[in-house]
């Protein structure tokens, strides 16, 4: 079946920009979760939903990055008036009702110039 | 912050031998799992060890984990070339299921 998808695969944006990142979960998956990887390093997490809820965003940067997923299915990830620092990899994962296991997308390489 | 650090974080090894790599974490946890990640494929899920478990295998991997130590090691055995690629512990202190991830090891498995 499909597995997670991310849309765009590569953003460049220059800084001051607002982007939007897409994730298209996995159908049938609750949960929802945003992670950011940089260069070299494992990814961190930003934000979580169980269907449209967004239940912790205590990993999000700052408030320039919004996440949201209003019918419980596909989540977009804003950031706003972008900064050098916020070039990264944003990856996002599904993961079933009942399991602890992940599946993540390919992420969306984000490099502000 | 990252919760795991994995130990080392850059091996090179011949295919056919075994390769180790060790995380430790600083939290109390539900259960640990490991991942993988190379370019072609992003991160895969590899195994997953819950906090009362000490060891487990699938195919030819096996993972330990030591709560008293807050350590875990992860054992590829006769490695192969499409091994290569970065190994990630991550913790689930059963926050909503939030994964906090070490900075990975880089693992090169030359034919």
């Amino acid at each position: 079946g499909a597995g997670v998808s991310q849309s765009p695969r590569y953003k460049v944006a220059k800084r001051g920009q607002d982007v939007a990142l897409r994730c298209d979960p996995i159908s049938g998956h609750v949960s929802l979760f945003w992670y950011q990887q940089a260069l070299g390093q494992g990814p961190e997490f930003l934000t979580y939903f169980q269907n449209e809820a967004q239940l912790d965003k205590s990993g999000l940067p700052s408030d320039r990055f919004f996440a949201e997923r209003p019918e419980g299915s596909v989540s977009t990830l804003k950031i706003q008036r972008t900064q050098q620092e916020d070039s990264a990899v944003y990856l996002c994962a599904s993961r079933p009702p009942g399991d602890n296991e992940q599946f993540f997308g390919p992420g969306t390489r984000l490099t502000v110039l | 912050s990252q919760q795991g650090e994995e130990d080392p974080q850059a091996l090179s090894i011949q295919e056919g031998e075994n390769a180790t790599m060790n995380c430790s974490y600083k939290t109390s946890i539900n259960n640990l799992q490991w991942y993988r990640q190379n370019s072609g494929r992003g991160l895969v899920h590899l195994i997953l060890i819950r906090s009362n478990e000490r060891e487990k295998h699938s195919g030819r991997l096996r993972v330990t984990l030591d709560t008293s130590k807050k350590s875990s090691s992860l054992l590829i055995t006769a490695s192969r070339a499409a091994d290569t690629a970065s190994y990630f512990c991550a913790t689930d202190a059963g926050v909503g299921g939030r994964l906090a991830f070490g900075k990975g090891n880089q693992v090169v498995v030359i034919p």
